[in-house]
């Protein structure tokens, strides 16, 4: 099945830098990698997700890349702002493509 | 669109006792698929339903069952509850057509 390692686990910026996550994939023949940010308290929300016939996608302060031949793919979100502190997961899914392996997810802590 | 729902938020059991939970997608959604969330483990997939079959299944014990109905609603039930057992439990709908997957609030159980 989809084994999906998430980078780092904890992850502390100052208010308006950059911050960085990165997941790594086993299956190949994944198509599909969705990137969740998950409040305390609340579900995951699905923020950005990206398909494999496309490198980067950008959507404001969030962009998502995919390396393919590498089988990684990043969460870079510019401007940090304290209400983007959150745990952030990366996904996969398995051949089966109706469910999804996440990572173990970062914890993103933005200090003002 | 009104999103996903799952009822109760929050639930007490005793060892020995069973639970069933609830979640009703959002409007159109065919697909539901339950995870669990602990801090231990993450998120793990349990199964996921569509058009009232399990079309995929996690690597839990038969404890765990689920059914979907005609609605697409679904109900996930766990029997002989264990101390192990206490976590977020979350439901998240698709289309069915791709894995875009939309999560409920959870249901917080606890095991005492």
């Amino acid at each position: 099945g989809e084994n999906v390692e998430q980078h780092p686990s904890t992850l502390s910026v100052q208010e308006g830098d950059s911050a960085v996550i990165k997941c790594t994939y086993s299956d190949s023949a994944s198509n599909y990698f969705p990137w969740y940010k998950q409040e305390l308290g609340k579900g995951p929300q699905l923020i950005i997700d990206i398909r494999s016939n496309v490198g980067e996608k950008k959507d404001q302060r969030i962009a998502v890349t995919l390396n393919k031949t590498a089988k990684h793919f990043s969460l870079h979100i510019t401007e940090t702002q304290p209400e983007d502190s959150a745990v952030y997961f990366c996904a996969a899914p398995p051949r089966e493509y109706s469910t999804l392996t996440f990572g173990k997810g970062t914890m993103l802590l933005v200090s003002p | 669109k009104a999103g996903v729902t799952q009822t109760p938020r929050y639930l007490i059991k005793t060892r020995g006792q069973q639970v069933t939970l609830s979640c009703s997608p959002i409007s159109g959604h065919r697909s539901v698929s339950w995870y669990q969330q602990t801090p231990g483990q993450g998120l793990q997939f349990l199964f996921e339903y569509f058009s009232e079959t399990q079309r995929n299944k996690g690597n839990f014990p038969g404890r765990f069952s689920g059914r979907q109905f005609s609605n697409s609603r679904s109900e996930m039930n766990v029997s002989t509850l264990e101390l192990g057992d206490s976590a977020l439990y979350l439901c998240a709908s698709s289309a069915g057509t791709g894995v875009e997957q939309f999560f409920g609030p959870g249901t917080r159980l606890t095991v005492l």
